[in-house]
């Protein structure tokens, strides 16, 4: 089974307003990291948050970590329709420090 | 630099024969990844390898794919008598080092038909 899943598996919104995914996974993490695929095709990293950090921000995108939910949330300030993605959270299982599981992703639509 | 490739972009075959699929990672990445994703779906994880070697074959979906690396750099991943629930985009990452710390670093990924 997966360990991270995002939640909404779809979400549509205009340009300008905010969009937030989130992500859970089950067993306990070193670190989790957010990416995001535009066509289906390579995948580029947005963010890297470590179990021992709650917050951190990068330009338009602000990513929470909550372990004792085991929960993270992706929050775009401002989208534009080039945010039109396909975002996905990778977490390693607490006993591996190399292999990453992805979630099936949500896919972001933001209208013009 | 140039960026993680992998080739050919897409690739149609016949059910029963093989394919290999490449992968040129960044230079100087030692960590290489490749990762499964079919339709509408996660990532799956296959395999990595650290260097040349490849320790945790356990994500092979079965004894037809096999993958190799050399010189540390170009791997490629091989599926012996395909089939048509092979197919997928099979995309590859590399990173600096070994490390779940690591940014991984995608190629465009092969997407592979088989009929």
């Amino acid at each position: 089974s997966q360990q991270g899943e995002e939640d909404p598996q779809a979400l549509s919104i205009q340009e300008g307003e905010n969009a937030t995914m989130n992500c859970s996974y089950k067993t306990s993490i070193n670190n989790l990291q957010w990416y995001r695929q535009n066509s289906g095709r390579g995948l580029v990293h947005l963010i890297l948050i470590r179990s021992n950090e709650r917050e951190k921000h990068s330009g338009r995108l602000r990513v929470t970590l909550d372990t004792s939910k085991k929960s993270s949330s992706l929050l775009i300030t401002a989208s534009r329709a080039a945010d039109t993605a396909s975002y996905f959270c990778a977490t390693d299982a607490g006993d591996s420090n190399y292999k990453l599981t992805f979630g099936k992703g949500t896919l972001l639509t933001v209208n013009p | 630099g140039a960026g993680v490739s992998q080739s050919p972009s897409n690739k149609v075959t016949e059910k029963g024969k093989d394919v290999e699929l490449r992968c040129d990672p960044i230079s100087g990445h030692t960590a290489l990844y490749w990762y499964r994703q079919s339709l509408g779906q996660g990532l799956e994880f296959l395999i990595y390898f650290q260097g040349n070697s490849a320790p945790d074959k356990s994500g092979l979906p079965s004894d037809r794919f096999s993958a190799e690396r050399t010189g540390g750099s170009v791997s490629t991943l091989t599926i012996q008598r395909t089939q048509q629930e092979d197919s997928a985009v099979y995309l590859c990452a590399s990173s600096l080092v070994l490390g779940s710390r690591e940014t991984q670093y995608f190629g465009p990924g092969t997407r592979l038909l088989v009929l």
